[in-house]
């Protein structure tokens, strides 16, 4: 079955202690992308990357780091998180033929105290 | 910078009957991608309609259209026959360019079928 998993699905955690969000696609596609969802926000962009070891930022990188080491994940670090990056997390993958078709992941709800 | 906006936070319209979702959106790019997504109580982000820009003719997908207005920057949403499974966050999406790129959200309208 064609997806793109997220672990963990949800995570509590406090300020200052590095955490890693993984998202890993089974779709063999070339673009992967983080989001996060605020109410009333929408859903911003955080990173992406167009294929292995090529990254980008989105609209809201700041606080967040990411890696493409290998096609299928792309894993959302977080140095130092703070409370203001208590969000809902989508991780997203498409490929390059034409579709265009995003998949994303199930959300990562996570809560920083 | 490229903004999308939607006006309308929250709707309802009865079920069957037909309601439409607005969009517009800013930018100065003349070749793009416009989207709307679907996000259901379950949180999964569902594609339901994507249209290039240099494409004159508006999409369609079953009961859902968009009337794509260029000139206006204007994408709306028509969903026609709504059904009580069409209860959602519906998020309009803007992408620059003839590949991918930076993905640009609007803010959403939750939208209600009433039984």
């Amino acid at each position: 079955e064609a997806q793109v998993t997220q672990n963990p699905r949800y995570l509590i955690t406090v300020t200052g202690k590095k955490l890693t969000v993984t998202c890993s696609q089974n779709m063999n596609h070339e673009y992967m992308s983080w989001y996060r969802q605020d109410p009333g926000l929408g859903l911003r962009q955080i990173y992406y990357s167009m294929n292995v070891e090529v990254t980008d930022k989105g609209d809201v990188p700041e606080g967040y780091k990411v890696s493409r080491k290998e096609k299928r994940n792309f894993p959302l670090i977080l140095e130092s998180p703070s409370p203001n990056q208590t969000s809902l997390y989508f991780c997203a993958s498409s490929s390059f033929d034409g579709t265009d078709t995003q998949y994303f992941g199930p959300g990562t709800r996570l809560t920083v105290l | 910078a490229q903004t999308v906006t939607q006006s309308q936070p929250e709707m309802s319209v009865q079920e069957a009957e037909t309601v439409t979702l607005s969009c517009t959106y800013d930018t100065s790019e003349s070749n793009y991608y416009l989207f709307w997504y679907k996000q259901p109580p379950s949180r999964q982000m569902i594609l339901v309609i994507r249209q290039e820009a240099y494409k004159q003719q508006n999409a369609t997908e079953n009961r859902f259209s968009v009337n794509f207005q260029k000139a206006a920057k204007s994408f709306s949403l028509k969903i026609s026959d709504s059904q009580l499974g069409d209860t959602a966050m519906y998020f309009c999406a803007f992408m620059r360019g003839t590949s991918y790129d930076k993905v640009i959200f609007g803010p959403g309208t939750s939208l209600s079928v009433i039984p």
